[in-house]
């Protein structure tokens, strides 16, 4: 199985801070990545498609960008409700996994 | 308006079995693939297990495969997850989610709201 290793594991940033997350697949999965925005007692919602597409109704400042094993999120300006968990997941086989996830806190 | 509802989630015993329904709505089922993913509490997310649009081809996680089964009821709109033998560590939300093209089994963009099932004597 790919191992989706993601860092930091969590972050404390300022409103109008930039962030930047990060995703390394342990062999090349293309661009078969997506990014997940998890909030508590939601489900997870899609923000990035293809690592680096973004998804109808996400805000732009979320990018994300990278191929083969590298791969990042960043937003460019942390907005309130950005606060939340985020996911990456490969899509490239199976089984799909999902990288351990990076908790966004208020400092 | 596009739609997963699951149910059938709630509390088993070690060892005891569950079937899980995820009703769609608001688009057209048969031609996509489907998904089953959960999430223990406090912790993150992991696949379960998906299906094909004709059931052609499945696929599960390590920690689940010859204990859960998936299906599927195009005349329906459903997705089910059968659950037996069940064991504490599959407590867990259970939410199933629809990738965003009916040809592959890509990027999930939609998914339900999940339901609970825990797994204790």
């Amino acid at each position: 199985a790919i191992q989706m290793t993601q860092s930091p594991s969590s972050l404390s940033a300022s409103v109008g801070d930039r962030v930047t997350i990060t995703c390394r697949a342990s062999q090349g999965i293309r661009n078969d990545l997506g990014w997940y925005q998890q909030k508590p007692g939601k489900a997870p919602k899609l923000l990035i498609f293809a690592a680096s597409s973004l998804q109808s109704g996400v805000p732009s400042r979320f990018s994300g960008s990278g191929s083969g094993t590298d791969f990042t999120l960043t937003i460019s300006s942390l907005q309130p409700e950005d606060f939340a968990t985020y996911y990456c997941l490969q899509d490239y086989n199976y089984p799909r996994t999902f990288g351990q996830g990076t908790k966004v806190e208020i400092k | 308006e596009v739609q997963l509802v699951e149910s059938g989630g709630g509390l088993v015993k070690p060892g005891g079995s569950l079937r899980l329904s995820c009703a769609a709505s608001g688009f057209t089922f048969s031609p996509y693939s489907m998904n089953w993913v959960r999430q223990a509490p406090g912790k993150g997310l992991e696949w379960v297990s998906s299906i094909s649009s004709s059931s052609n081809y499945i696929y599960y996680a390590d920690s689940v495969k010859g204990r859960f089964t998936i299906s599927r009821d195009n005349a329906k709109n459903s997705l089910y997850l059968q659950m037996n033998s069940l064991r504490a560590e599959d407590t867990a939300v259970y939410y199933c989610a629809r990738p965003s093209n009916s040809g592959s089994n890509g990027a999930f963009d939609i998914w339900g709201q999940g339901t609970m099932v825990t797994v204790s004597s």
